[in-house]
């Protein structure tokens, strides 16, 4: 198993840009979430998504679109890229919620300037 | 809203010694879960220990424990005969039990602490 895999590692962005962050899990889990982390900080939720078709907002979810059409893959669509949207971008997975774990991928290091 | 507060930025170990991570949160919930994980340099986070709210019991697992102290709301991590290979950030993670349909399974994360181990 792959676990969850982001593409691409990195990417800078010129301001007004828009791209997509690509996430797969190959685990057949149902949640999956999408992650934020400034520097200094820890992890913040941007979206999440309990199943194909259903998704829904998470703490910080203002500038990002995202969309969920089968289980394996959850795509982070940035639009009109910001300064303030440079960060790391994790994503995650975990067959339920409770005490699951939650597996996550290696991280989308992203600059916008 | 529950919120995590990791009150050591940096903290060091001596190989092979015991080192202590604390994490308090703040919340009116009764059941939730608490989670530990560890960032390498690499930057992927990983699960080194959960605890469930109520079990009364603390977690281990191999070199790493906590204690789990629910009416101080305290979620500490100790690491014993500590290895080059624990040097990494250490996040505390709080998640709720119930649903409110807001943000099911959402994890709310500590800043983290920075650990180095001097050989």
């Amino acid at each position: 198993n792959a676990g969850v895999t982001q593409t691409p590692k990195f990417r800078i962005l010129k301001i007004g840009q828009s791209m997509t962050l690509q996430c797969t899990q190959d685990m057949n889990h149902n949640y999956m979430y999408w992650y934020r982390q400034d520097p200094g900080m820890g992890l913040k939720l941007i979206y999440y998504s309990v199943g194909a078709g259903i998704t829904d907002k998470g703490e910080v979810p203002n500038g990002y679109n995202v969309s969920r059409s089968t289980t394996e893959d959850f795509p982070l669509r940035l639009e009109l890229a910001a300064p303030s949207q440079t960060s790391v971008y994790f994503c995650a997975s975990s067959y339920a919620s409770g005490n699951y774990e939650q597996y996550f991928g290696p991280g989308t290091r992203l600059t916008v300037t | 809203a529950q919120t995590v507060t990791q009150s050591q930025p940096e903290m060091s170990v001596q190989e092979a010694e015991t080192v202590t991570l604390s994490c308090t949160y703040d919340t009116s919930e009764s059941d939730y879960y608490l989670f530990w994980y560890k960032q390498p340099p690499s930057r992927q986070m990983i699960l080194v220990i959960r605890q469930e709210a109520y079990k009364q019991q603390n977690a281990t697992e191999n070199r790493f424990s906590v204690n789990f102290q629910k009416a101080a709301k305290s979620f500490s991590l100790k690491i014993s005969d500590s290895q080059l290979g624990d040097a990494a950030m250490y996040f505390c993670a709080y998640r709720s039990a119930v649903d409110y349909g807001g943000s099911q399974g959402n994890l709310i994360f500590g800043k983290g602490t920075k650990l180095s181990v001097k050989p």
